[in-house]
C-alpha cells in the first residue's frame, strides 16, 4: 500500500465551528506534514512530525492544532478560523530523513 | 531572493513536443531537487527525485541539475494530453522542510 488518504475530501466550515482533518498511511513512514496550498500557488508547509512528535512548526495560528496519534495517523483540528483560511490542506509521508514526500489527495477547506 | 523560482507560464504544445520545465535556486548548498506533477483538484505527485548533479531518467521524463549554474530542468519526451498538468519543482532545505516553486501550468494540445 503505497498511499496517503486523506479525510473528508471537502469541508465547508463556519467561522465558530471545530471540526477535524484525518490523513493516514501505511507505508511505515515516521515522518508526516501538513501543508497548505492556496489557489494557483504552491504547497506551502504547515508542520512537520518525527516520530510522532512535532519537529517543526512554521508559525501557524493557533487555530490549526496538529496531532499525531500514531505513526500512521496524523490529524488537524481546526477552530475558529478565518475565511482566508480557506485553502486545500495536503498531508504527506516520508521515510525518516528521507526527501521523498508522498502527498494524499487533500482536503478541500471552506470557511465562511 | 526565493529560495527557488520558476516560471508559472502558462505553456502550451502540440502533442508529441519535446517540453522543456526549468527553475532557478538560490543557494549553493541545496542538494535534493525534485519534481512533482499536479493534477487539477488533486495532491503533487512525485515524478523526479535528483541528488546533486547530472541527469537522471525515467522513461519519457529526464531531470537534469546544473549546479555552476543553479538551474534545474525538467525535460518531457513524445508529450500526450495526459500530461497536461501543473509541473512543481522543488528542494529540501535544511531537513524536511520542501519548498516549491510557483508551478509551471503545461497544456498537450491533441
Amino acid at each position: 500500500d503505497t498511499e496517503v488518504t486523506q479525510t473528508p475530501k471537502h469541508l465547508v466550515m463556519g467561522m465558530t465551528n471545530k471540526k477535524s482533518l484525518k490523513c493516514e498511511q501505511h507505508m511505515g513512514h515516521r515522518a508526516m506534514y501538513w501543508y497548505k496550498q492556496k489557489a494557483k500557488k504552491p504547497p506551502e508547509l504547515m508542520f512537520v512530525y518525527s516520530y510522532e512528535k512535532l519537529s517543526i512548526n512554521e508559525s501557524v495560528p493557533s487555530r490549526f492544532s496538529p496531532e499525531c496519534p500514531n505513526s500512521s495517523l496524523l490529524n488537524l483540528h481546526l477552530h475558529a478560523l478565518q475565511p482566508e483560511d480557506s485553502a486545500l490542506y495536503l498531508c504527506a509521508s516520508s521515510h525518516q530523513g528521507g526527501n521523498e514526500q508522498f502527498f494524499g489527495p487533500g482536503t478541500r477547506l471552506t470557511v465562511l | 531572493q526565493k529560495e527557488v523560482e520558476q516560471d508559472p507560464g502558462p505553456l502550451s504544445v502540440p502533442e508529441g513536443a519535446i517540453v522543456s520545465l526549468n527553475c532557478t535556486y538560490s543557494n549553493s548548498a541545496f542538494q535534493y531537487f525534485m519534481w512533482y506533477r499536479q493534477y487539477s483538484r488533486k495532491g503533487p505527485e512525485l515524478l523526479m527525485y535528483t541528488y546533486s548533479s547530472g541527469n537522471k531518467e525515467d522513461g519519457r521524463f529526464t531531470a537534469q541539475v546544473d549546479k555552476s549554474s543553479k538551474y534545474i530542468s525538467l525535460f518531457i519526451r513524445d508529450s500526450q494530453p495526459s500530461d497536461s498538468a501543473t509541473y512543481l519543482c522543488a528542494i529540501i532545505q535544511g531537513a524536511q522542510k520542501l519548498v516549491f516553486g510557483q508551478g509551471t501550468r503545461l497544456t498537450i494540445n491533441p
